[in-house]
């Protein structure tokens, strides 16, 4: 069946400190990827998607590519702020059984 | 993007009553709304997928005459907790498909925290 794992957290990094959170994905076909992101006490928001094979998703100085040899869509960013402190949530949408899958969660702290 | 909206925002009850989270998609009409549960630090658990104009199919385990699910509109779902206890108690989100994108996007509420006292 279909299923997500990403890294389990908690992430605590200082300002401006580079950031991974890996995600990796087990599907029958080709699925949509997204990160989606929940700051305290709100619902989840997009922050980026990748459709295809060799995507790249980008949004607000975060990145993922769509690995379909290593099928993974990690999470990247150069540098974090402070306000990026979040839970950030991989998933994926199976269009064909209409199957969307999230991953555990990771809870990121960024600290001036 | 489009915009789901859910109400309230947060509720308290006590042991025993209804209550009932509406999910309006606010500029686009969805045939297809979902509603997640989330526990504290935990990601999200699919409860059911509800169908404009028919019953909402239920995931493995949940209890659907006590989530009841109505789909009355396509802008509006609503999940009512029935005879809610604290076990109940969680945090439920919904989330709507814009069937206009292509690729099959789901925007979600800013959820709904319920706390049965």
């Amino acid at each position: 069946g279909n299923s997500v794992t990403q890294m389990e957290g908690p992430v605590t990094l200082s300002e401006e400190a580079f950031l991974t959170i890996n995600c990796t994905y087990t599907a029958t076909g080709y699925p949509s990827l997204f990160w989606y992101v929940q700051y305290p006490g709100e619902g989840l928001q997009l922050l980026l998607k990748a459709t295809k094979a060799d995507d790249k998703g980008s949004n607000k100085g975060f990145e993922a590519t769509y690995r379909k040899e290593t099928t993974s869509f990690h999470l990247e960013k150069g540098s974090v702020q402070v306000s990026d402190s979040a839970v950030y949530f991989c998933a994926s949408y199976q269009y064909n059984n209409n199957d969307m899958r999230f991953g555990a969660g990771t809870r990121l702290t960024v600290k001036p | 993007g489009a915009v789901v909206s859910q109400h309230p925002s947060w509720v308290i009850c006590k042991s025993g009553t209804s209550v009932k989270i509406e999910c309006r998609s606010l500029d686009f009409q969805a045939t297809t709304m979902f509603w997640y549960r989330q526990f504290p630090k935990q990601s999200l658990m699919l409860m059911a997928t509800s169908n404009e104009g028919s019953k909402a199919t239920y995931e493995q385990g949940v209890e659907k005459d006590k989530f009841l699910i109505n789909h009355a509109s396509l802008t509006l779902s609503t999940l009512t907790v029935t005879s809610a206890h604290p076990e109940d108690s969680s945090f439920y989100i919904c989330s709507a498909r814009d069937p206009r994108g292509r690729d099959n996007e789901q925007f979600f509420g800013p959820g709904t925290r319920l706390t049965v006292l």
